[in-house]
């Protein structure tokens, strides 16, 4: 198993624009949470889904959603970038139980220009 | 509100010293926690956590629960071990594996 795996590697986009982040957590898997990771800072949590549902949110606008497919997979979408929006953003995929081993992907960069 | 702090952006020790990267937190109710580490080029993955009460790379970490610290502790530092260290606890309100991270330690073991 490759882990998790996040696409794309890394990607620039103007303020103002929509962005797409894909998530695919190990097999077996089926909660997947996002954070971001602001430059300087630890992960800061997003949201966490769980057999496709919303399980818990962090402190982030509406412009931040996402959702989980009937494969466990997810997408993290961002709508209107700001230049704050600029950051790491990880994947984490867990098999769902309370205070369980969060497996991190490698990452997608984004850069809001 | 619920804070992990870690004082400490930057330690550094030399091989063989011991090692300890500090974390403090604040939480309403009996708090679970966790350490993880990034290793160079790799990924953010978990080191130790309270409830598991388990000793991982040489590395301790125990909960004082009257100064809201959990810890890390190394007795012999090895060149390994530098890496970026992240003290968390679980999100107050969130799913069940959200986590609030502190801002982290980045240790260097000079050899």
């Amino acid at each position: 198993d490759a882990g998790v795996t996040q696409s794309p590697t890394h990607l620039i986009k103007t303020r103002g624009q929509h962005v797409t982040l894909r998530c695919s957590p190990i097999s077996g898997h089926k909660s997947v949470s996002w954070y971001q990771q602001v430059l300087g800072q630890g992960p800061q949590f997003i949201f966490q889904y769980y057999e496709k549902e919303e399980r818990g949110r962090g402190n982030f606008p509406d412009r931040f959603s996402a959702r989980q497919f009937p494969n466990y997979s997810s997408e993290l979408n961002v709508n209107a970038l700001l230049l704050g929006d600029s950051a790491l953003y990880l994947c984490a995929s867990s098999l769902g139980q309370p205070l369980g081993e969060q497996y991190f992907g490698p990452g997608t960069r984004l850069t809001v220009t | 509100a619920q804070r992990v702090t870690q004082p400490e952006k930057l330690l550094s020790v030399f091989k063989g010293a011991p090692v300890e990267l500090k974390c403090n937190y604040s939480y309403s109710g009996s708090p679970e926690l966790f350490w993880y580490v990034q290793y160079s080029r790799q990924r953010l993955q978990l080191l130790l956590r309270h409830i598991s009460r388990e000793s991982i790379k040489g590395f301790t970490a125990d909960l004082n629960k009257g100064e809201t610290s959990f810890h890390l502790k190394k007795p012999f530092a090895q060149e390994e071990d530098s890496a970026m260290y992240y003290c968390a606890l679980p999100y107050s309100g969130g799913g069940a594996d959200g986590l609030t991270f502190g801002k982290g330690t980045h240790l260097i073991i000079q050899p």
